[in-house]
């Protein structure tokens, strides 16, 4: 079947404005999570949806971003008022929902911000 | 909270040869330890990942050690091949119910020169 894919694949944008990131996971996967992933760094874990629990958004890095999942599939990461620092690609990863199970990223989305 | 620590960033090796990549983790909690294999320009995915249950894990060429008193694990890559080139991530994570996001390294780069 499909795996999770993320639209646009590339997004510049100009500093100050608003910018939305679609992920599309995996059918049947309840766990959603998006990452951020800066030039030559690792993944930093931004917001985390299971089923129909409330998201830990203990990862966003400031008011600026936020994250909608609508319907328990789409997820929406908004960012807000973008700054030069919030160049990076994000990914989007979606599992199964049961504990520990492995998670499969999307190809993600490579943000720049001008 | 969770912190990963990965050496080495960088790892070249000659064609055939073995490569070890180490991680350490903060939380004694942490139970679920995947590795994830990131090519130029791809997205991340799991190559091999260990439970804390067991201490060590082979996957034909690919194989991972797990010290839980000393909170460390390794990934061995022998007889290695040029398409092992990438950048490799090891994680950690304790889902005390359902999953929960991964904490990853910074990453290693491997480079397998023919």
């Amino acid at each position: 079947g499909a795996g999770v894919s993320q639209s646009p694949s590339n997004k510049v944008t100009e500093k100050g404005k608003d910018v939305e990131l679609r992920c599309d996971p995996i059918s049947g996967h309840t766990a959603l999570y998006w990452y951020r992933q800066s030039l030559g760094q690792g993944l930093e874990f931004l917001i985390y949806f299971q089923g129909n629990s409330a998201p830990d958004k203990s990862g966003l890095p400031s008011d600026r971003f936020s994250a909608e999942r609508t319907g328990g599939s789409v997820s929406t990461l908004t960012i807000q008022r973008t700054q030069q620092e919030d160049s990076a690609v994000y990914l989007c990863a979606s599992s199964m929902g049961q504990k520990n199970n492995e998670q499969f990223f999307g190809p993600g989305t490579r943000l720049t911000v001008l | 909270g969770e912190n990963v620590e990965q050496h080495p960033s960088t790892l070249s090796v000659q064609e055939g040869d073995s490569a070890v990549i180490k991680c350490t983790y903060s939380d004694s909690a942490s139970n679920y330890f995947p590795w994830y294999k990131q090519e130029l320009g791809k997205r991340p995915q799991l190559i091999i990942d260990i439970r804390s249950n067991v201490g060590e894990k082979k996957d034909q060429r690919i194989a991972v050690t797990l010290n839980k008193t000393a909170k460390h694990f390794s990934l061995h890559i022998t007889e290695t091949q040029p398409e092992d080139s990438a950048v490799y991530f090891c994680a950690a994570t304790h889902p005390f119910s359902g999953n929960t996001p991964l904490v990853f390294g910074k990453g290693t780069r491997l480079s397998v020169i023919a």
